[in-house]
């Protein structure tokens, strides 16, 4: 079955960019139906959508994150990254990949998720 | 923007059922999908599309989605349900939303 593996530094300094990538395994990420998604969640607190990104390229991106968040994927290498700028403490959180199923313009759901990487920003 | 609003926890007695419910302006409306995520691990989707269990997921779970809230309901509540619970909408203008969480304390 589809399994989504987070990775990249553990550790960012404030006003730097963090970037981490996502790698795919079990499944191609260029079949149709899926958004490819990455979702944060601070320490003690809910979940917060930062963004998806289609195998083609097309995104849709968090309002409130939309100026700092850049998305891509490589489809060669079955992988998706996430790229935030401009960093503070506020960012500090789990960050998950994770698939997101998109049946119909108005429905959507998560699964699998990968297993979440602590990114702390601090200098 | 587009809000969800789910109590911050929820009790309940082994073998009873378990609600827990998320609000939003015309819930009814959106798909909801619900997330379990149990201590130190990944969520997991328990419903997806209001009303639907994924293989695997046992039939206690349930939900239901109309008017303002939907409710995702737990029979028969066991002591490995207990763990933090998600819900989770499509906006048009905000796209993805999730609820701030319920933790459900099975005592």
């Amino acid at each position: 079955q589809v399994q989504l593996q987070e990775s990249g530094p553990g550790l960012v300094k404030p006003s730097q960019t963090l970037s981490l990538t996502c790698t795919v395994s079990g499944g191609s990420i260029s079949i149709g139906g899926y958004y490819w998604s990455w979702i944060r969640q601070h320490p003690g607190k809910g979940l917060e959508w930062i963004g998806d990104i289609y195998f083609s390229g097309g995104t849709y991106y968090n309002p409130s994150l939309k100026s700092r968040v850049s998305l891509s994927v490589d489809t060669s290498k079955n992988q998706f990254s996430l790229k935030l700028s401009s960093v503070t403490a506020a960012d500090t959180a789990v960050y998950y990949c994770a698939r997101d199923r998109r049946p119909a313009a108005n429905a959507n759901w998560f699964d699998p998720w990968g297993q979440g990487t602590l990114v702390t920003v601090s200098s | 923007s587009y809000e969800l609003t789910q109590p911050p926890s929820v009790s309940v007695s082994p073998g009873q059922t378990a609600s827990i419910t998320c609000s939003g302006d015309k819930l009814g409306n959106k798909y909801t999908s619900w997330f379990q995520q149990k201590a130190g691990q990944s969520p997991v989707v328990v419903i997806y599309q209001d009303t639907n269990r994924p293989s695997g997921i046992p039939d206690r779970f349930s939900a239901s989605n109309s008017g303002n809230t939907a409710t995702l309901t737990i029979s028969g509540t066991q002591a490995m349900d207990e763990a933090d619970y998600h819900c989770q909408a499509w906006d048009s203008s905000t796209y993805v939303v999730f609820g701030g969480g319920t933790k459900l304390t099975v005592l």
